[in-house]
């Protein structure tokens, strides 16, 4: 079983859909959970960052951290044509001085006009 | 955010000779920078993991004497790819966790990516 398992899709969606990606994973170790948004050609973009269990919002963009249940998500609201890409989980341990991420394999979202 | 620079963006080289890549934090200090290589379609593979004043660690498989990192100061790191193949062709993107507080403490922020093709 892989560290983190995440669907690549693709995911394609309409223009002002709630946009559901998630990751499941294995290790209890982990406790930071981020999620990258990353375009085509280019590199990784942070967008939500997150310790621990609980929710956190900003603007659109919804992270949700179940420790219990080994399980993240990423939930956009209204989404738009700007969002098409490929969104990565991320997630690391706590302690000492490994800040290796452990990453999904990303899923690759279209959200169409 | 924190900004993450790398450069160049793209670059063309031929078999056989070396190329350099710099990554550069351009307003904090990074304790740490990571070197990753990404193929099309898929997910980013840590190549290794360097301090600044120390040598880097490089995870199994990857060819610490092919792939050079050099960690000179807080702001800088840079991956020499050597004697480059066909096959070293890729995504490089570099990685850089900065010192003290968050965000910039605890986050990893990403530079733009390097594009290698050896001809």
């Amino acid at each position: 079983q892989k560290e983190v398992e995440q669907d690549p899709g693709p995911l394609s969606v309409p223009e002002g859909a709630i946009v559901s990606l998630n990751c499941t994973y294995s290790n209890s170790a982990f406790q930071y959970f981020m999620w990258y948004r990353q375009y085509s050609r280019k590199g990784p973009e942070l967008l939500m960052y997150t310790y621990s269990s609980g929710n956190k919002e900003d603007g659109r963009f919804t992270a949700q951290v179940d420790k219990s249940s080994k399980y993240i998500s990423l939930f956009i609201r209204d989404s738009q044509p700007s969002d098409s890409a490929t969104y990565l989980c991320a997630m690391r341990s706590s302690g000492g001085s490994n800040y290796k991420l452990t990453f999904g394999k990303g899923t690759l979202l279209t959200v169409n006009p | 955010g924190a900004v993450v620079s790398q450069h160049p963006s793209r670059v063309i080289c031929k078999s056989g000779t070396s190329v350099k890549i710099e990554c550069r934090s351009l307003d904090f200090q990074a304790t740490t920078m990571f070197w990753y290589r990404q193929f099309p379609k898929q997910s980013l593979m840590l190549m290794a993991t360097s301090n600044e004043g120390s040598k880097a660690t490089y995870e199994q498989g990857v060819e610490k004497d092919k792939f050079l990192i050099n960690h000179a100061s807080l702001t800088l790191s840079t991956l020499t790819v050597t004697s480059a193949h066909p096959e070293d062709s890729s995504f490089y993107i570099c990685s850089a966790r900065g010192s003290g507080v968050p965000p910039s403490g605890n986050t990893i922020y990403f530079g733009e990516g390097s594009w290698l093709t050896v001809v």
